[in-house]
């Protein structure tokens, strides 16, 4: 069964850099189709979409936040990992990562359960 | 790259059908079949409910049906039950592999 889970810091400090990895079972990134997303959530809002990676590493990102974001894979260690520089407040949240079947157009058809992310000094 | 727009909530009682609307742009919902609904219970994973505009992933109820019209989407549930209770999200394709979100809207099932 596809599973995907979240790992890393609970607690950065403003300006810092977030890394964030995903570790995911039950497919493979190399194969044709598959794409895995990062998404997050401010704690009582909205989801937001941040980046893609598919499975020929072509690489996507938020127009708003591309500056800061850095997708890549390890196709290997089945993991995605998200860097986000400059963290500020206002980017605390509980950040998801997310499977995409292009194969049949099922987006984010697996999440991970998520991992909260506070930014304070 | 907007968020699209959804009502902040609606409600119903058991039995009763409901729709959400979920307004986005020609650029994005009105460009593309490849918007896609999710529930989110409090403190949970959000949970794909429809895909490709109006298709259901394998285990979801029928109650739950999607279509859409020029450059919005909607999210109909019929027949509504006390554990339908969620928040709800739309997503739609906004080309060059870039996706958005609506802002979510609460369910409340009287």
């Amino acid at each position: 069964q596809v599973t995907l889970r979240e790992s890393g810091p609970a607690l950065v400090k403003p300006t810092q850099t977030l890394t964030l990895t995903c570790t995911f079972s039950g497919f493979s990134l190399s194969t044709t189709g598959m794409c895995v997303s990062w998404i997050r959530q401010p704690p009582g809002k909205a989801l937001e979409w941040l980046a893609l990676i598919d499975s020929e590493d072509d690489k996507f990102y938020s127009t708003s936040l591309k500056t800061r974001l850095t997708i890549s894979k390890d196709t290997s260690k089945n993991q995605v990992v998200l860097t986000m520089t400059n963290m500020d407040p206002v980017d605390t949240g509980t950040y998801y990562c997310a499977r995409t079947n292009w194969n049949y157009r099922q987006e984010f058809d697996y999440w991970g359960q998520g991992t909260l992310v506070t930014v304070s000094s | 790259q907007s968020a699209l727009t959804q009502p902040a909530s609606v409600s119903g009682s058991p039995g009763q059908s409901i729709t959400i609307s979920c307004t986005g742009t020609s650029s994005d919902v009105g460009s593309y079949n490849l918007v896609s609904w999710y529930q989110q219970h409090p403190g949970k994973a959000p949970k794909l409910m429809i895909y490709e505009v109006t298709k259901r992933p394998s285990g979801v109820s029928n109650r739950f049906s999607g279509s859409k019209s020029g450059n919005t989407a909607s999210l109909t549930i019929s027949g509504l039950q006390a554990e339908d209770e969620a928040d709800y999200y739309c997503c739609s394709y906004a080309g060059s592999s870039i996706r958005v979100f609506g802002g979510g809207t609460k369910l409340t099932v009287l």
